[in-house]
């Protein structure tokens, strides 16, 4: 059973534009989240994270929400560059039990010059 | 900086084979992961480690074994390689509740 969910595989935005990427979990427990990018033939690299104490946080372009009662997260970037091509990741843990984070399917971002 | 080192980019193997990948890390993190990655599957957990001479199976461990002598060296095996193994394999490493680092990635091709 998937408990996180990134139901767009993917996703082409106009570069400038707002690029927004889902993600959805069911486990209530998960109190922490992270945003990776990564690109072909490359490891995953950390972009953002949140606590669920928050429900946003900002890191120069890039901004994730967060909405605990849905049970849902979201990574904004304003503007959308091509270098921000990638496939995303977010990934979610339970701080209470094992630190191991649960990592969804992933969404390709094509951003089009 | 923390440095993940897999110590191979592209493997090609042949099926049966004994396949080893090694990833070592150089900032003393006691945890370290290894992951798949397939298309449309996201990264799917392998094998984990807390410490030295520990290891916990993940969602996918069949097919699989780790070993973890020294606490900067996590090794995956694969003790019979078959074509449905072919995947990037993603190594990671953290410390306790802190995001991950993952190392470059190994290509491998099983034939």
């Amino acid at each position: 059973d998937q408990q996180v969910k990134q139901n767009s595989p993917s996703l082409s935005v106009q570069e400038g534009r707002i690029s927004i990427l889902n993600c959805d979990y069911t486990n209530s427990m998960f109190d922490y989240f992270l945003w990776y990018k990564k690109y072909p033939a490359e490891g995953p690299t950390f972009l953002i994270s949140i606590s669920s104490i928050k429900d946003k946080n900002e890191d120069g372009r890039f901004t994730v929400f967060l909405n605990k009662s849905a049970k849902h997260l979201s990574l904004h970037i304003v503007p959308s560059q091509p270098g921000d091509s990638a496939v995303y990741f977010c990934a979610a843990m339970a701080t209470s039990g094992t630190y191991k984070y649960i990592f969804g399917t992933g969404t390709r971002l094509k951003v089009l010059a | 900086d923390v440095k993940v080192t897999q110590s191979s980019r592209y493997l090609v193997k042949r099926t049966g084979e004994k396949v080893f990948l090694e990833c070592v890390q150089d900032m003393d993190h006691e945890n370290m992961f290894w992951y798949r990655q397939d298309p449309g599957l996201g990264l799917r957990l392998i094998y984990f480690s807390y410490d030295v001479k520990m290891k916990e199976k993940g969602d996918i461990p069949e097919g699989y074994s780790v070993s973890r002598e020294k606490k900067e060296r996590f090794s995956l095996i694969l003790e019979s390689a078959s074509t449905n193994q072919t995947s990037m394999y993603l190594c990671a490493s953290s410390l306790t509740g802190e995001g991950y680092t993952f190392g470059s990635g190994t290509r491998l091709t099983v034939v």
